[in-house]
């Protein structure tokens, strides 16, 4: 079965300042994709980034950032310049084979002005 | 694209009686998938449909449950008898293909 752990329940940022969320995750299959998803209060989930599992190179867009190392299956997202907008509760995710999304508990993010 | 639309947004409903929810997806997308979010928790899954055909179901949708895409367009997920335990969000998510899915805003059910 397919697990996605993030082990912060919360974090802070001051804002300009880097952060980065953990996220690992468990699977059995070899064909996979890792997402990060960002849900900002009583606001829909929107897509931060993706990273295919084939692809070494990790992901990269705009301010996000991923470390993905797949034999150590950790998937973590940095944030850089952080800004007040990034405040949000962040999900990891997964997607093997059978396409349904695997979501984490999540992590909630408050940046500080 | 219009972005995938749920309706209602919020629904309150007392113990035991019928809901359904709608969920109208990116237009040309033809995977539409259904999770339930409770407070404080990630989504968990609960069906998903490729055009029509309901491919895949999840042990959490109970007998009361059940979900239709009639004609590989929108979606209605109906829970019968509704329990004070069926009280989430209900989010509708769709791709193009096995790729990424993109989220509605969720209908919040509340039964009192």
């Amino acid at each position: 079965a397919q697990t996605v752990t993030q082990s912060q329940p919360e974090m802070s940022v001051q804002e300009a300042e880097t952060v980065t969320l953990s996220c690992t995750y468990d699977t059995s299959e070899s064909d996979y994709y890792l997402f990060w998803y960002k849900q900002p209060p009583s606001r829909q989930m929107i897509l931060v980034i993706r990273q295919e599992a084939y692809k070494q190179q990790n992901a990269t867009e705009n301010r996000f950032s991923v470390n993905f190392q797949k034999a150590a299956k950790s998937f973590s997202l940095k944030i850089s310049d952080s800004q007040l907008g990034d405040a949000a509760m962040y999900f990891c995710a997964q997607q093997g084979g059978s396409e349904k999304l695997v979501f984490g508990k999540g992590t909630k993010l408050t940046v500080n002005p | 694209d219009t972005g995938v639309s749920q309706n209602p947004r919020h629904k309150i409903t007392k113990r035991g009686q019928n809901v359904t929810f709608r969920c109208d997806p990116i237009s040309e997308h033809n995977r539409l998938y259904w999770y339930r979010q409770t407070l404080g928790q990630g989504p968990e899954f609960l069906t998903y449909f490729q055009n029509e055909a309901q491919l895949e179901k999840s042990r959490l949708l109970s007998d009361r449950f059940s979900a239709e895409r009639p004609k590989g367009s929108f979606s209605t997920l109906e829970i019968q008898r509704t329990e004070q335990g069926d009280s989430a969000m209900y989010l509708c998510a769709s791709s193009r293909g096995p790729d990424t899915q993109y989220f509605g805003p969720g209908t919040r059910l509340t039964v009192l």
